[in-house]
């Protein structure tokens, strides 16, 4: 049974330019949450999605959009990346919403140059 | 505002010696609290959570964390650590609607022969 599965593992980008990074839920989960982790910092929620729809949101800008497919699997684009959306970007499914417990992938490392 | 903190950023220890990594939360945050841990390069993997019940939990390889509502503490023991204990540890809380993960600073364990 194939855990949480992230892509691409590294993406390396100029300011200015956009980004989509992808996520494949558990078997069997239905809602998809990102996070962002800086360096040397604990993960940061950017927002859910549950039935195709972004249920829940952080202190994140519009510049971060997200987008969950009728199979599941999600999205995330940021737009106009700043140096400062360097950071690894973590997936996480759950079982169904309002299910406490959280999956988490192996992350995407992007780097804004 | 929920808030969850970790005290140490760092703790050094030697193999086979006991270990106590600190976590505080807000009183707003929900009771149903977590410890996460992240080797290198790897994303989250769920080491314990505390969600109803006992006030103590505990995990397969040995730690275990004791929920204290007076002192709105859930602090992670170990009694012998063992060099593949070293790591990143995030302790996280979530909120009633039991969705987004707030989550510490991280402590990282460094276990030494």
């Amino acid at each position: 049974d194939a855990g949480v599965t992230q892509s691409p593992t590294h993406l390396i980008k100029t300011r200015g330019q956009q980004v989509t990074l992808r996520c494949s839920p558990k078997s069997g989960h239905d809602t998809v949450s990102w996070y962002q982790q800086a360096l040397g910092q604990g993960p940061q929620f950017i927002f859910q999605y549950y039935e195709e729809e972004e249920r829940q949101r952080g202190n994140f800008p519009d510049r971060f959009s997200g987008h969950q497919f009728p199979n599941y699997s999600s999205e995330l684009n940021v737009n106009a990346l700043l140096l400062g959306d360097s950071a690894l970007y973590l997936c996480a499914s759950s079982p169904v919403r309002g299910s406490y417990e959280q999956y988490f992938g192996p992350g995407t490392r992007l780097t804004v140059t | 505002a929920q808030s969850v903190t970790q005290l140490d950023s760092q703790v050094p220890v030697f193999e086979e010696a006991p270990v106590e990594l600190r976590c505080n939360y807000s009183s707003s945050v929900s009771v149903y609290l977590f410890w996460y841990v992240q080797y290198p390069n790897q994303g989250l993997q769920l080491l314990l959570k505390y969600l109803s019940g006992s006030t103590l939990v505990e995990s397969i390889n040995g730690f275990e964390a004791e929920f204290n509502k007076s002192q709105t503490s859930f602090h992670l023991r170990k009694p012998s650590v063992h060099i593949s204990d070293t790591a990143e540890y995030f302790c996280a809380g979530t909120n009633n609607a039991g969705n987004m993960l707030t989550f510490g600073g991280g402590t990282r364990l460094m276990v030494k022969p």
